[in-house]
């Protein structure tokens, strides 16, 4: 059975850092490309970042660009957010989502807040 | 970035009865292998949401075949056939043809 089960969420001061991780099973990790997707609270679905099955290319939203990095661990079946400079704005549920668009984890909340 | 309208944004429905929802995208959505990646997904009351149909009209496992879909080029469409009380929640449109991949605003489906 595949499971993503991402942790790292919580409350961060504006212009403070948060690592999201997103652990995955039931599947050969490596052959997939992982995606990261937030919600907003009450919003839609909105696209963050990808890397793919090897870890050597990544792709990111402008509105997250240079303040996000995304990085995976293949030895232990992990994908990653280091995130940055964080706004009001990047307060969201953070979804890890393996690459097919196919599953999706139960979500981190992130909360952006004095 | 390819932008997705969804319409109806909200859409009540009687139980056992029909129910469709459209999507249109500002572009094509062809790929250069020739596959249109259009994807559905239903997002229950707090839950993660969950792929329905991908590639326009391919159902995933365990979806209800009271669920297809259909389109080409840029205009799509999510029927389900008779509305049960577990289909409520949220559909979003999805396309994964080009990079940002972008979603629908989503259509909330309640029972009326």
């Amino acid at each position: 059975e595949v499971q993503l089960v991402e942790s790292g969420g919580g409350l961060v001061q504006p212009g403070g850092s948060l690592r999201l991780s997103c652990e995955a099973s039931g599947f050969t990790f490596n052959n997939y490309w992982m995606h990261w997707v937030r919600q907003a609270p009450g919003k839609g679905l909105v696209w963050v970042s990808r890397i793919s099955g090897d870890g050597s290319s990544t792709a990111y939203a402008d509105s997250v660009q240079g303040r996000f990095i995304i990085s995976r661990d293949n030895a232990r079946n992990t994908v990653s957010l280091q995130m940055t400079t964080l706004r009001a704005e990047d307060s969201a549920v953070y979804y890890c989502v393996r690459g097919g668009i196919d599953y999706w984890g139960q979500g981190a909340l992130v909360t952006v807040s004095s | 970035d390819v932008v997705m309208t969804q319409f109806p944004l909200s859409l009540p429905v009687t139980l056992g009865q029909p129910a469709s929802i459209s999507c249109r995208s500002s572009q094509s959505l062809v790929y250069s292998d020739g596959n249109i990646y259009l994807n559905w997904f239903q997002q229950r009351p707090g839950q993660s949401p969950r792929r329905l149909l991908y590639k326009i009209s391919n159902r995933d496992s365990g979806v209800p075949d009271r669920f297809s879909g259909s389109g080409s080029g840029t205009d799509f469409t999510l029927k389900i056939s008779r509305v049960e009380a577990e289909d409520v929640g949220v559909y979003y449109c999805m396309q994964g043809t080009h990079w940002p991949y972008t979603f629908g605003p989503g259509t909330r489906v309640d029972i009326k």
